[in-house]
């Protein structure tokens, strides 16, 4: 089974602070995402990665960056807190395969930032 | 801006009725179509995909897709209360130099099954 860890599931952060969110995933798949949750706002693109060292930006990059120094971990960065950052952030991978193209997803990281 | 649209719900069924759920796409030349569930407070996961037109059955769950209408549905038959969750559809677009493009998800249906 494809298994995408994302190492903390609830975190509390302070405004201003700087914030790392950690995943990994098991399945040697070259393609990796961070999205966030919103209650009437769907799923959300962050940002993409499509190979190590690359990265891309998806719909709201603003306030975030990231990290692929290896191909089983994405990291997403918050810069500076705020608490308009405080959401459910999803980490998912799929496969380079045109066949089976199949997007996996983490358990998610529940995020407060007060 | 690429587009999927779902109606939110909640879309309310008796158990062992069919739930029908429908959703509908912008960008023509998508290719992959997905179906996720999601129950309250946990990721989605993978219920269905379906790449070309027709019905694909697995189950009690069938996906349907029609290209030219930019339509794709999801038939849940017997529904049961543990199918109540909200359902996410979500459609394959761009393709970034020989990576698959992203997923664009719809808002979600909410579904609800009572006994």
């Amino acid at each position: 089974d494809v298994k995408v860890t994302q190492s903390s599931r609830y975190l509390v952060k302070r405004t201003g602070e700087k914030v790392f969110l950690e995943c990994v995933q098991d399945m040697d798949h070259e393609n990796m995402f961070w999205y966030r949750q919103d209650p009437g706002l769907g799923l959300r693109l962050i940002y993409f990665s499509y190979d190590v060292k690359m990265k891309e930006k998806g719909d709201i990059p603003e306030g975030y960056s990231v990290s692929r120094e290896k191909k089983e971990r994405f990291s997403l960065i918050l810069e500076s807190a705020s608490t308009n950052q405080t959401s459910m952030y999803l980490c998912a991978s799929r496969p380079r395969d045109r066949v089976v193209n199949t997007i996996y997803f983490g358990e998610g990281s529940w995020l407060t930032v007060v | 801006q690429k587009e999927v649209e779902q109606n939110s719900g909640p879309l309310s069924v008796p158990e062992g009725a069919i739930a029908s759920l429908n959703c509908t796409y912008s960008d023509r030349v998508s290719q992959s179509f997905f179906w996720y569930r999601q129950y309250s407070g946990k990721s989605p996961e993978l219920i269905m995909s379906i790449y070309s037109n027709g019905d694909k059955e697995d189950g009690r769950f069938t996906a349907q897709l029609n290209k030219a209408s930019q339509y794709v549905s999801l038939l849940i038959r017997d529904s049961q209360p543990s199918d109540s969750a909200t359902y996410l559809c979500a459609v394959n677009v761009g393709d970034y130099g020989g990576s698959q493009g992203n997923l664009i998800f719809g808002k979600g249906t909410k579904l609800s099954v009572k006994p």
